[in-house]
């Protein structure tokens, strides 16, 4: 089975600053990753995936990722923080033995300071 | 009006109660999730439904069943709940097309707590 590892349970970055959540998986073959955000009180929602194609993914609210094979590695950032980034993130690969589950991270809880 | 809606919102319970969490959607999907989330360990799948005569186990199934009554819904019992099931309750719904890549859409949640 798939597992998905999300580098720091907590980020705190400054507003305007780079924000950047680590993502690292297991697959001898190529998965589908996802990163979902979560608003307090909310469900997820996605902010991008990766299936196939260009390694470098662009989501909503200016937020990108890229797939890295060599480093089984699909980190998220975004140039510059706002206040509204505020939220827990969640990487996902899907599960690649024919059941096609979601497999979550931990997830990340970033902070963004004034 | 919401695609995915759980009801209730919180729900605060005894030990031994037997309670469900039901989940509806107007999406159209076939397939139906249910997760828990506790702090630090992410989203884990309780069971999941392809369609109404398809129902699975996820990891983490003991203590917990569930009923797709229709397409369109899908239900989480609890049959005598326990303190350590105190949690985070979301449902998901996807569609089965381009299997794996699409993406999943949640419910608001259910905050469980179990006394």
């Amino acid at each position: 089975a798939q597992s998905v590892t999300q580098l720091g349970s907590h980020v705190s970055v400054s507003e305007g600053a780079l924000v950047l959540l680590r993502c690292n998986y297991s697959s001898s073959v190529p998965p589908y990753l996802f990163w979902y955000v979560q608003y307090p009180n909310q469900g997820l929602q996605l902010l991008l995936k990766y299936t196939t194609g260009a390694t470098l993914v662009k989501g909503i609210n200016g937020f990108e990722a890229e797939f890295k094979k060599s480093e089984t590695s699909f980190h998220l950032t975004k140039p510059s923080a706002h206040m509204s980034d505020a939220a827990e993130y969640f990487c996902a690969v899907s599960e690649m033995d024919g059941s096609f589950k979601t497999i979550f991270g931990a997830g990340t809880r970033l902070f963004v300071k004034a | 009006d919401a695609d995915v809606t759980q009801t209730p919102r919180n729900r605060i319970t005894k030990t031994g109660k037997r309670i469900m969490l039901e989940c509806s959607q107007t999406k159209g999907h076939d397939r139906m999730y249910w997760y828990r989330q506790d702090p630090g360990l992410g989203l884990r799948l309780i069971y999941y439904s392809f369609d109404v005569k398809d129902i699975n186990k996820g990891e983490i199934s003991d203590g917990y069943s569930v009923s797709r009554q229709a397409q369109a819904k899908f239900s989480l019992s609890l049959e005598s709940a326990i303190p350590n099931q105190t949690a985070l309750y979301f449902c998901a719904t996807t569609d089965s097309g381009a299997e794996g890549r699409n993406e999943q859409f949640f419910g608001p949640g259910t905050r469980l707590t179990v006394l």
